[in-house]
């Protein structure tokens, strides 16, 4: 069985600043891991996806992920954090073409 | 290309009454899920399409839930004698085959009230 834990459900950071949002999966075989954004009153986009190659995982919008199968973390990274990161960021864990386990998801507030 | 699309993208039923959830994948993708976000639960998954595979129920809440998917295409989602718990938004999603199968697309999802 799969699952995933979400650490903190808000993050604020300032404009400018590093964002680091974080996530811990739990899988009894090799998992697929992804982080999708939701801004308000839409649907989910995917960031970025981890299937078994590289660790560091590059996304859209400067956003990147390492897979740390050590410490079963997958965290979300930017160095710099613009007004418009601010969104809803969902973990998630699958085995390849099967459903998504969601985590409880991060809301990230950006001040000017 | 068009994404997923789902129609109502807003739904106002009273308590008893049965609705109906559409979603359109997108063109070519052999999979289709169904997933329920609600602010007591978080975002479930509800059910799963793969091509003329049987569907993966495990997701669905109760009995009053129901899906099924028409020539591997068009889906549509089945709430029967709705009760205030389903009041929730209705996220579909599709994934194509080949090297992207693991990628799901969502739709903008449909908002039901059941008052």
């Amino acid at each position: 069985a799969q699952s995933v834990t979400q650490l903190g459900s808000h993050v604020s950071v300032s404009e400018g600043a590093l964002v680091l949002l974080r996530c811990n999966y739990s899988s009894s075989v090799p998992p697929y891991l992804f982080w999708y954004v939701q801004y308000p009153n839409q649907g989910l986009q995917l960031l970025l996806k981890y299937t078994s190659a590289a660790t560091l995982v590059k996304g859209i919008n400067g956003f990147e992920a390492e897979f740390k199968k050590s410490e079963t973390s997958f965290h979300l990274t930017k160095p710099s954090a613009h007004m418009s990161d601010a969104a809803e960021y969902f973990c998630a864990v699958s085995v390849r073409t099967d459903k998504l386990i969601f985590g409880t998801g991060t809301r990230l507030q950006v001040f000017p | 290309g068009a994404g997923v699309s789902q129609s109502p993208s807003n739904k106002v039923t009273e308590k008893g009454k049965d609705v109906e959830l559409r979603c359109d994948p997108i063109s070519g993708h052999t999979a289709l899920y169904w997933y329920r976000q609600s602010l007591g639960q978080g975002l479930e998954f509800l059910i799963y399409f793969q091509g003329n595979s049987a569907p993966d129920k495990s997701g669905l809440p109760s009995d009053r839930f129901s899906a099924e998917r028409t020539g591997g295409s068009v889906s549509t989602l089945t709430i029967q004698r709705t009760q205030q718990e389903d009041s929730a938004v209705y996220l579909c999603a599709s994934s194509p085959a080949g090297a992207d199968t693991d990628t799901q697309y969502f739709g903008p999802g449909t908002r039901l009230t059941v008052l």
